[in-house]
């Protein structure tokens, strides 16, 4: 079974700074998918990145990047000039590509704190 | 567009009951997942609905089924409640798979009494 590890319970980060949350994931697959979601007090959980494992090239939305390395099964998620409003639970995701169906396997998550 | 679409947003239940949450998908999206969320073992996958068809299930006791509608509306049900079953329960839907992503709703807050 895959399993996905976010090591860092809780992050700050100064306004305007940047900052790295960490996620390793376990699996003995070649095809799947890895996500980051963010989650508000709202509790809505938002997609913020996602990047699809045969692609070599990191995944980039505006403010926010991958750095994926495979061969280490690591998937960090850099936000630069963070905001008041990424303050939020990070949660890192994998979906196989193998396995029928959308199951997500989730990680612990990582609460970001944005400082002023 | 309308998102995902969960209801009620909360509700309050003792021991022994049974409750029913619902969930409607962003239209044209025809999978439909559920997750239980809570403080101590996280996110954690329950099942999949595709085209009225559950294709995937977690580890969960039998107590917690579902269905799907013709309309892609989903039904999560838990019998006999117990303590342990308090927590968020976040649904989402896609349009299928692969590197589609999964759109959440604002999930149902249920809490055991």
């Amino acid at each position: 079974a895959q399993t996905v590890t976010q090591s860092q319970p809780e992050m700050s980060v100064q306004e305007a700074e940047t900052v790295t949350l960490s996620c390793t994931y376990d699996t003995s697959e070649s095809d799947y998918y890895l996500f980051w979601y963010k989650q508000p007090p709202s509790r809505q959980m938002i997609l913020v990145i996602r990047q699809e494992a045969y692609k070599q090239q990191n995944a980039t939305e505006n403010r926010f990047s991958v750095n994926f390395q495979k061969a280490a099964k690591s998937f960090s998620l850099k936000i630069s000039d963070s905001q008041l409003g990424d303050a939020a639970m990070y949660f890192c995701a994998y979906r196989s590509d193998m396995e029928y169906g959308n199951k997500l396997v989730f990680g612990a998550g990582t609460i970001l704190r944005v400082k002023s | 567009k309308a998102g995902v679409t969960q209801t009620p947003r909360y509700l309050i239940k003792t021991r022994g009951q049974q409750v029913t949450l619902s969930c409607s998908p962003i239209s044209g999206h025809r999978s439909v997942s559920w997750y239980q969320q809570t403080p101590g073992q996280g996110l954690q996958f329950l099942f999949e609905y595709f085209s009225e068809t559950q294709r995937n299930k977690g580890n969960f006791p039998g107590r917690f089924s579902g269905r799907q509608f013709s309309n892609s509306r989903s039904e999560m049900n838990v019998s006999t409640l117990e303590l342990g079953d308090s927590a968020l329960y976040l649904c989402a839907s896609s349009l299928k798979g692969g590197s589609q992503p999964q759109h959440f709703g604002d999930g149902t807050r249920l809490s055991i009494l």
